[in-house]
This record gives structure tokens, C-alpha cells and sequence, in this order.
């Protein structure tokens, strides 16, 4: 199994609090990406990383920032959480562009 | 830009029987599909993908699919099903190029296996 840790797995938060959290590979993988998944949605690119200090947005980033000043570390953080990001979210890492994503087991947060 | 479209977000079989999961798929340029599956509490795990090598493409645990262009499809499918099979399966693309690997996702559809 992919070396993939996600920190923490369960959370539970008020409206308007900060949140971060934390994915963390042993694989020295070029490419990491968070996803939100929601049924109904499937899974939805939040933002992704191509390297050292290179993110971008994915197709739904409104109200999150991410960074990267390690290899092995993908922050995705809340700036001030809102109920409508009540998700399960998930990194995942690939060596290279092709899409094949190896992912961690996810992080539950709840914005009550 | 691509996109994927599951068709039915359940399906319900009996065991043994043919499993069969829908995807269509819209891309400007050609893709590389794949199918991921999710079992409860966990994250996904490939099953498959298409690269534009062979059209028929076999994973792992018996589930095959077959990339059709004229009907833009890549319906996922395995001569019998098991109760391990119950699950969460999700197709997905990707364009190629400098598409940094991001995966657009269908909804999902959820295989129930009756004994």
C-alpha cells in the first residue's frame, strides 16, 4: 500500500473556526491532490500540488488554501469553516500525470 | 474540458450473476479513463484504466471494460459477482497533456450483491 497518512481521520468544528489538515506520503510522489467527496458528487478536485511550493485550484477551492514546503506534506486548510464544508476529504498522490492516484483513507469533518 | 456520467447511482445484483456499470464519458481530447472502487470507510483503489493501448482492458478481482470512442463509453463489467464485490465504483478521466493528472469523477454508483 501506498504510504499515505491523513491527520487527522475525524474532526468536528464549529462555523467560522480555522481547520487544518494534513496529508503526509512516504513516497517522495511528485503529484498530491485533495478531493471533497459528497454523495451524489462523487469526488471533487479541492486543489492539487506539482511539486515544492507549485499548487493550483481545482474545480472547487472557493474557501480553502493549501500548501506545500516539503515533498512529503500537502496542507489543505479552512480558513473559516462553513457548514457547507460538512465532508469526507481526501488526499492522493501520483509519480506522475497520468491519473493514476494512489489515496490515503480520508479525514470526516463536521462544521456544526 | 472532460466530464463523466454514471448511469444508475445503484445497481443491485444477485450473486453470480453479470455485473454491469455504466460510464460515458466527454473529452476535447483523448482520454485516459479509469475506474476506481471504494469499499466502506475507505479511500478508492484502482481497479482499471485505459491508456489508449488495448481497447478491452482486464483489472483486478475479474472486472473488465471496454473503451468504445463511437459510443463514448467505458462500461465496467465481470461475468459474475461475488458478495466481495458489494462496493462503491467510480469512473473517471483524465486528458492527457499537461493535465497535471487530475482526475474528473462521476457520481459513483453503489453495487449491492444479494446472496
Amino acid at each position: 500500500d501506498a504510504g499515505i497518512t491523513q491527520s487527522p481521520r475525524h474532526k468536528v468544528t464549529e462555523t467560522g473556526t480555522p481547520v487544518t489538515l494534513r496529508c503526509h506520503q512516504t513516497e517522495n510522489h511528485r503529484y498530491m491532490y485533495w478531493y471533497r467527496q459528497d454523495p451524489g458528487h462523487g469526488l471533487r478536485l479541492i486543489h492539487y500540488s506539482y511539486g515544492v511550493k507549485d499548487t493550483d485550484k481545482g474545480e472547487v477551492s472557493d474557501g480553502y488554501s493549501v500548501s506545500r514546503s516539503k515533498t512529503e506534506d500537502f496542507l489543505l486548510t479552512l480558513e473559516s469553516a462553513t457548514s457547507s464544508q460538512t465532508s469526507v476529504y481526501f488526499c492522493a498522490i501520483s509519480d506522475g500525470d497520468t491519473g493514476e492516484l494512489f489515496f490515503g483513507e480520508g479525514s470526516r469533518l463536521t462544521v456544526l | 474540458a472532460q466530464s463523466v456520467t454514471q448511469l444508475g447511482s445503484h445497481v443491485s445484483v444477485s450473486e453470480g450473476a453479470l455485473v454491469l456499470l455504466r460510464c460515458n464519458y466527454s473529452s476535447s481530447v483523448p482520454p485516459y479513463l479509469f475506474w476506481y472502487v471504494q469499499y466502506p470507510n475507505q479511500g478508492l483503489q484502482l481497479l482499471l484504466k485505459y491508456t489508449s493501448a488495448a481497447t478491452l482492458v482486464k483489472g483486478i478481482n475479474g472486472f473488465e471494460a471496454e473503451f468504445k470512442k463511437s459510443e463514448t463509453s467505458f462500461h465496467l463489467t465481470k461475468p459474475s459477482a461475488h458478495m466481495s464485490d458489494a462496493a462503491e465504483y467510480f469512473c473517471a478521466v483524465v486528458a492527457g497533456g499537461t493535465s497535471y493528472g487530475k482526475l474528473t469523477f462521476g457520481q459513483g454508483t453503489i453495487l449491492t450483491v444479494h446472496p
